[in-house]
């Protein structure tokens, strides 16, 4: 089975500050991993995506995450929050390959402060 | 390209009353999702169809829900009959069919949120 824990339910930022979102994933075969951000009344947009090639992962918007094995996380930065990033981020694990379902976790709310 | 679109986008019943909800996948994409995200929750897989085949039913309540996708294209989800316990967003996604290689992304419609008093 694979899971994933998200070790914040709420992470408060100011404007101009680093952002950091922490993600533990559980799995008994490599995953593949992922962080998708949902806007208030908007669809669930994929940010990045990790499927075994290079550890770090860079994607939309200025995001970052780094898959550690070792330490079964896949935690989320960015150097400069900026004030639409305030969102709802989801860390989400699943199978290597195919059309195999996502398992989300429970979601981080970002609030960014002027 | 269109996205996958889900109507409607919201909807309001009674409990005990039955509801619809639709959705078109992504043009090509062989494979839909049906999820629930209750609020302050991540989304849960509830039905994944190939074509018009169920590949993944095992988190649906079947003694209530019921899903198809008759033509393997668009899909209807429905909800007979509700309870306060079903309020919730209900996405829809798609993603390419077997046979195309790597992990196949997943496009996610709107949502359907759904409230029932």
């Amino acid at each position: 089975a694979q899971s994933v824990t998200q070790l914040d339910s709420h992470v408060s930022v100011s404007e101009g500050t680093p952002v950091l979102l922490r993600c533990n994933y559980s799995s008994s075969y490599s995953p593949s991993l992922f962080w998708y951000v949902q806007h208030p009344n908007k669809g669930l947009q994929l940010l990045l995506k990790y499927t075994s090639a290079a550890t770090l992962v860079k994607g939309i918007n200025g995001f970052e995450a780094e898959f550690k094995k070792s330490e079964t996380s896949f935690h989320l930065t960015k150097p400069s929050a900026h004030m639409s990033d305030a969102a709802e981020y989801f860390c989400v694990v699943s199978g290597r390959s195919g059309n195999t379902p996502l398992v989300f976790g429970k979601g981080t709310r970002l609030s960014v402060i002027a | 390209e269109a996205g996958v679109a889900q109507s409607p986008r919201y909807k309001i019943i009674e409990k005990r009353q039955s509801v619809a909800f639709w959705c078109n996948p992504i043009s090509g994409h062989a494979t839909l999702y049906w999820y629930q995200q209750i609020l302050g929750q991540g989304p849960k897989l509830l039905i994944q169809f190939q074509n018009n085949g169920v590949v993944d039913d095992s988190q649906l309540p079947k003694d209530r829900f019921s899903a198809e996708r008759l033509k393997g294209v668009d899909s209807t989800l429905k909800i007979q009959p509700a309870k306060l316990e079903d309020s919730a967003v209900y996405l829809c996604a798609s993603s390419l069919g077997p046979g195309q290689g790597g992990l196949h992304e997943q496009y996610f419609g709107p949502g359907t949120r759904l409230t029932v008093t």
